[in-house]
C-alpha cells in the first residue's frame, strides 16, 4: 500500500538554528511531491515541489529549500530559522494532479 | 492574487441539517477542483472532487457542485454531523500544483 512519512511531529528551535524536515513516500514510483505550510489563522502555502530526482520548483521566496535526493524522499531545509518560520508544513504526494496524500505535518515553533 | 477564494472563515450549523461550503476562483484553466477536510495537527485528507466538464458529483452524504459560469464550487454534507467539525479546504488544480482556499472552519453543533 501506498504510505507516506514525515517526522519529526513537533519540533521546537531557536531563531539562527538550522532546520532539517524529512518526508519518505512508500508503495509508488516518481510521485510528485510537494512542502506545504500552514500558518495560525491561513490557509495551506505551497513552498515547493517536485516532479522527480533533483529537480525542485520554489513557489515562495524565503530562507528555506528543498532537496529530492531520491525518487522517494523530499527534504526541507534551512540553514537559518526565522521566528516567521513557525507553523505547520505537509508534505504530500501524488501521481496525477489531484487525489493528494498528506504526511502527518510537523508542528516547528520558532522561539 | 487569490484565485481559490472561501470567504467564510467559519460556519456553525446544527447536527442533522445540511451544511453547505463556498469556493470562488477566478481561473477559468481550472480542470479540477477537490475538497479536503483538516483536523487539527493533521494533514488534509481528500473528501471528493469534480472534473471542470461535470456539475456535481456526489458520495454518500457529500456532494460537490459545479458552476462554470459563475466560477463557484460549493460542498453539501447533508445530514451534518458532529465528526464533520473540522477545517474545510477548496483546492484547484492546474498543471502539477493545487491552488488552495485559506479554509472555513465548520462547528456541527448538536
Amino acid at each position: 500500500s501506498q504510505t507516506i512519512h514525515q517526522w519529526p511531529a513537533t519540533l521546537v528551535q531557536p531563531v539562527g538554528s538550522p532546520l532539517s524536515l524529512e518526508c519518505t513516500v512508500e508503495g509508488t514510483s516518481n510521485p510528485n511531491l510537494y512542502w506545504y505550510r500552514q500558518a495560525a489563522g491561513r490557509g495551506l502555502q505551497l513552498l515547493f515541489y517536485s516532479v522527480g530526482i533533483g529537480q525542485i520548483s520554489s513557489e515562495v521566496p524565503q530562507n528555506l529549500s528543498a532537496s529530492r535526493p531520491q525518487d522517494r524522499q523530499f527534504i526541507l531545509s534551512s540553514k537559518k530559522l526565522l521566528l516567521s518560520d513557525s507553523g505547520f508544513y505537509l508534505c504530500a504526494w501524488t501521481v496525477a494532479n489531484y487525489g493528494y496524500t498528506f504526511g502527518s505535518g510537523t508542528r516547528l515553533t520558532v522561539v | 492574487d487569490q484565485q481559490v477564494k472561501q470567504n467564510s472563515p467559519s460556519l456553525s450549523v446544527q447536527e442533522g441539517r445540511i451544511s453547505i461550503l463556498n469556493c470562488d476562483y477566478t481561473n477559468s484553466m481550472f480542470d479540477y477542483f477537490l475538497w479536503y477536510k483538516k483536523y487539527p495537527a493533521e494533514g488534509p485528507t481528500f473528501l471528493i472532487s469534480i472534473s471542470s466538464i461535470k456539475d456535481k458529483n456526489e458520495d454518500g452524504r457529500f456532494t460537490v457542485f459545479l458552476n462554470k459560469s459563475a466560477k463557484h464550487l460549493s460542498l453539501h454534507i447533508v445530514p451534518s454531523q458532529p465528526g464533520d467539525s473540522a477545517v474545510y479546504f477548496c483546492a484547484a488544480s492546474v498543471g502539477y500544483q493545487l491552488i488552495w482556499g485559506a479554509g472555513t472552519k465548520l462547528i456541527i453543533k448538536p
